[in-house]
């Protein structure tokens, strides 16, 4: 199984550029995320979706939309990019309410590296 | 304030070393709490959980839970060269619906 797999691993964009982000899980999952990281900052929640047609803010969402394209694709677009948004994304999936007993956790893709100029 | 909390690090000890790493949290609605370990360039992977108070042990891994002063322990006994990552802890919040991470801590353990 390849899990969750996220497109592109890396990627340059000029301010003002837009681009999406592509995340995809075989995993069957309800519940997709997609985080950003930054030195200092560690793992930060931009938007989830707890189901299938559901989409909700998470700590730091100003900037980004997503889409629940179906249960197995979550994508996230930067519409305006600006520098501040130079960060590694990961997008993740899990069974609903992961709570890491039962093995029920969180999966996350292996990032993708965004810089912007 | 982040509602986890932990000491970025970066952590060094030698080969061998019982390893602390800690975390505090504000949510007192928290009650799983989760230690991930991140590799260099790749995704966090779970490590292990407690619930509630208390420890839970496994090899050569220790969870241990303070709610009375919200405070997350993870320890590393007999560290070795392949622990050397980052570790983060976390919680399940918003009605268990996502899950908040501290900033982790980098732990590089010398040869």
């Amino acid at each position: 199984n390849a899990g969750v797999t996220q497109t592109p691993k890396f990627q340059v964009l000029k301010t003002g550029q837009s681009m999406t982000l592509q995340c995809a899980q075989d995993m069957n999952h309800n519940s997709m995320y997609w985080y950003r990281q930054d030195p200092g900052m560690g793992l930060r929640l931009i938007y989830y979706s707890a189901s299938e047609g559901t989409t909700d803010k998470g700590e730091v969402p100003n900037g980004y939309n997503v889409s629940r394209l179906n249960k197995r694709e979550f994508s996230l677009r930067l519409e305006s990019a600006a520098p501040s948004q130079t960060s590694v994304y990961f997008c993740a999936s899990s069974e609903a309410y992961p709570t890491g007993s039962s093995g029920n956790t969180i999966y996350f893709g292996e990032g993708s590296w965004l810089t912007v100029v | 304030q982040k509602e986890v909390e932990q000491d970025p690090g970066p952590l060094s000890v030698p080969e061998g070393a019982i390893v602390s790493l800690n975390c505090t949290y504000s949510n007192s609605a928290f009650q799983y709490f989760m230690w991930y370990r991140q590799y260099s360039r790749k995704g966090p992977e779970l490590l292990m959980y407690t619930y509630s108070s208390g420890n839970k042990e496994d090899g050569r891994f220790t969870a241990q839970v303070d709610k009375s002063s919200k405070y997350i322990s993870l320890f590393i006994r007999d560290s070795q060269p392949s622990d050397s990552a980052t570790y983060l802890c976390a919680s399940p919040s918003g009605g268990y619906q996502k899950v908040t991470f501290g900033t982790g801590t980098k732990l590089q353990v010398i040869p």
